[in-house]
C-alpha cells in the first residue's frame, strides 16, 4: 500500500517562503501531486512532479527526489490567503485513485 | 455549472437513519471518485467509477455504503444505518483520465454529514 507523511502544522509570515516536505513509501511510483485547500472548501490541484527536479509555477514550486521517495512544496512571497491545508497525494498502483496525506495546515501571520 | 457539484452541502441525521449524498460531476470527465475527509485528516478514498461501473470500490468501510452511477454522469453515495462515526465531510471528484498526464482531479465542495 501507500503512506505518505508530512508535518501537521507550519507557521510563516507574510512575504517569507516556506517550504513544506513530504514523504513516501508506494509499491509502484507514479508521481506526487500536491492539493490546496481552504477551510470548508475544495481541495484544488496545485502541481504534479513524475521526474527528478523542480517544477515552478508563479509563486508555488515543488521538488521530487525519487531516491528518497521525498518530495517538497515551496511557496514564495507568501501572502495571507495562502493560509490553507497542504496535501502531498501519490497514485495507488493502478493509477486509478490518489492516496493523500494527513496534511499540513500552513497559517500566515501578518 | 463548470465545476462538481454536490448536494446537499450539509446533512443532519439521526443514528440509524439512510442517507444519500449526490455528485454532479464536471461533463465529459469519465472517472468519479467518492472520498470521506474527516477533521484534520486528509481525504480518504472510497469508491471509484471509470463510467457506469465501479471500478475500485475496496475503499468502502461496510456494506452500509454503497454508490451507483447509473448513467454514467451523476453519483449518489448511499449510506444505510447510520452511525455517529460516519460524520464526516463526503468529497466527490472528476477527472477526463486519470492516467493522463498529471492525474489532476476535480473536487467537490464536499457534503458535510453529522450524524446525531
Amino acid at each position: 500500500g501507500q503512506s505518505l507523511e508530512q508535518p501537521s502544522e507550519v507557521t510563516a509570515v507574510e512575504g517569507a517562503i516556506v517550504q513544506i516536505n513530504c514523504t513516501y513509501q508506494t509499491s509502484g511510483f507514479y508521481g506526487l501531486s500536491w492539493y490546496q485547500q481552504h477551510d470548508g472548501g475544495a481541495p484544488t490541484f496545485l502541481s504534479y512532479n513524475a521526474l527528478d527536479g523542480l517544477e515552478e509555477t508563479g509563486r508555488f514550486s515543488s521538488f521530487l527526489s525519487r531516491s528518497d521517495s521525498y518530495g517538497y512544496l515551496l511557496l514564495q512571497e507568501l501572502q495571507m490567503k495562502d493560509s490553507a491545508s497542504y496535501f502531498c497525494a501519490v497514485p495507488d498502483t493502478g493509477r486509478r485513485a490518489l492516496t493523500f496525506g494527513s496534511g499540513t495546515r500552513l497559517q500566515v501571520q501578518p | 455549472g463548470a465545476g462538481v457539484s454536490q448536494t446537499p452541502s450539509n446533512k443532519v441525521t439521526e443514528k440509524g437513519k439512510y442517507v444519500e449524498l449526490r455528485c454532479d460531476p464536471i461533463s465529459g470527465h469519465t472517472a468519479l471518485y467518492w472520498y470521506r475527509q474527516s477533521l484534520g485528516q486528509g481525504p480518504e478514498f472510497l469508491i471509484y467509477f471509470q463510467g457506469t461501473g465501479a471500478a475500485d470500490d475496496s475503499g468502502l468501510p461496510n456494506d452500509r455504503f454503497f454508490a451507483v452511477r447509473p448513467e454514467g454522469s451523476v453519483s449518489t453515495l448511499k449510506i444505510q444505518r447510520t452511525e455517529r462515526g460516519d460524520s464526516a465531510v463526503y468529497l466527490c471528484a472528476s477527472t477526463a483520465d486519470p492516467r493522463g498526464g498529471t492525474g489532476e482531479l476535480f473536487f467537490g465542495e464536499g457534503s458535510r454529514l453529522t450524524v446525531l
